[in-house]
């Protein structure tokens, strides 16, 4: 069966440093995704990993552990614009299918 | 602004009503996708084409009808709803059925049905 598992929420200080955790258990593998979603708006791409390691986007860097079916989000200096859902998304060893997580709120503070 | 342009915005109709949603993208994309997403909740995969053929259905009922013009072009036909289909229904692209190709996805179309 296909299984991801985020925290429902955070809250984090602006400026400050937030990670997001995700888990992972899915009928075989070809890549994991960050999106980015604000509110009422479509999500949009953070980062894809699909080899195990750290990939680093500028304030955002994200993590695979394919063994231990685990990768983490890492957003640093935190913004207020930053408060948003992010979804953490796999898709599977067919390579059709994109099945997310049920996202995490982060809610950044002053 | 989104590459992937999806229209309308927002859509009432009734139960007995029989309307369509358009998306379009000019990225050369030959994957494209409707989800379907209620308030708080993650995007739910809905179907599939790959260079303009069916690759997957998600057991989506048939009052719920896709179809591929051209590999630019993707429509959702809609018909005899009822209002639990109310949601954001997300069309996205990616370049190929390889792992690389992140979604790129329109900015929705808002549906409640009445």
């Amino acid at each position: 069966g296909q299984n991801i598992d985020q925290p429902t929420e955070m809250t984090a200080t602006e400026g400050a440093i937030v990670q997001i955790n995700c888990t992972y258990q899915t009928s075989g593998f070809n890549g994991l995704f960050w999106y980015q979603q604000h509110a009422g708006e479509a999500p949009t791409f953070l980062s894809y990993n699909v080899l195990d390691g750290l990939e680093e986007k500028g304030r955002f860097s994200s993590f695979l552990s394919r063994s231990k079916g685990y990768s983490y989000l890492l957003l640093k200096e935190l913004q207020m614009k930053d408060s948003a859902s992010y979804l953490c998304a796999v898709r599977d060893g067919g390579g059709f299918k994109t099945i997310f997580g049920a996202g995490t709120r982060l809610f950044v503070k002053a | 602004d989104t590459e992937v342009t999806q229209t309308p915005k927002h859509l009432v109709m009734g139960m007995t009503n029989k309307k369509s949603l358009k998306c379009e993208q000019h990225m050369g994309h030959r994957a494209m996708y409707w989800y379907k997403q209620k308030a708080k909740k993650p995007p739910e995969l809905m179907f599939v084409y790959s260079y303009e053929k069916l690759s997957i259905n998600e057991s989506v009922p048939s009052r719920f009808s896709p179809e591929c013009p051209n590999s630019s072009l993707l429509n959702l036909h809609l018909h005899a709803l009822q209002p639990e289909d109310s949601a954001l229904y997300l069309c996205a692209s990616s370049q190929d059925r390889q792992g690389r190709s992140p979604l790129h996805f329109g900015n929705g179309t808002r549906l409640t049905v009445t």
